[in-house]
């Protein structure tokens, strides 16, 4: 079964980091492009990063560039998000979702897994 | 970054009824669009892509139409599990962007 399952949300203090795991079962994840979408409670849905199957490329949204990191470890089977400079209005669902070969939509995505950030 | 407005924000309708959200994107993006159900606590699910492209296991009630800045997504004969959030979504260029949502009601 294609799955995707992210982890490391949790409550912290605003100009605090966190690390976001998502790691990928059933499929071949080297192969595959991926990203980062969140969901503020309430709101609609927004992209947050995107990164190439070998890393070699990565893009950001301007709402979260410079603060966050996308990398993966294609051994592991694991993609991740660093954030940092944590603030309020990060707070929100994130997922993590695959980038399809036949086209390049979003055809997987994650659970979810909620950061909050507040004192 | 293209911006898309989708249409409209909410609307009600009974089972059996059918129905059809628009989106229009700021800029052309070819057939580059897609459309996501997403129930309360869930993650979206693909329906749609390229357009008009069925995901597979979607029914074929789903359907989906458009080209350069104006798409829609059509719902024959909604069925009560349809009653969920839509979103289009643009993936022609980055920034990725996505429609406000579309909230179908009973």
């Amino acid at each position: 079964e294609v799955q995707l399952v992210e982890s490391g949300g949790d409550l912290v203090q605003p100009g605090g980091s966190l690390r976001l795991s998502c790691a990928a079962s059933g499929f071949s994840f080297s192969t595959h492009s991926m990203n980062w979408v969140r969901q503020a409670p309430g709101k609609g849905l927004e992209w947050v990063a995107y990164i190439t199957s070998t890393s070699s490329t990565t893009y950001y949204a301007d709402s979260v560039r410079g603060r966050f990191t996308v990398s993966r470890d294609n051994a592991k089977n694991l993609l991740y998000l660093q954030m940092d400079s944590l603030r309020a209005e990060d707070t929100a669902v994130y997922y993590c979702a695959r980038e399809g070969m036949a086209d390049e939509v979003m055809d997987v995505w994650g659970q979810g897994t909620t950061v909050t950030v507040s004192s | 970054a293209i911006r898309i407005s989708q249409s409209p924000s909410s609307l009600s309708a009974s089972t059996g009824d059918r129905v059809t959200i628009t989106c229009r994107a700021s800029q052309a993006v070819a057939s580059y669009l897609a459309w996501y159900q997403q129930k309360p606590g869930e993650a979206p699910k693909l329906l749609i892509y390229s357009t008009s492209t069925l995901q597979s296991g979607v029914p074929s009630r789903f359907s989906g139409s458009g080209s350069g800045t104006d798409f829609a997504l059509t719902i024959t004969y909604l069925q009560s599990e349809d009653f969920a959030t839509y979103y289009c979504h643009q993936y022609y260029d980055y920034p990725l962007t996505f429609g406000q949502g579309t909230k179908v009601e009973i």
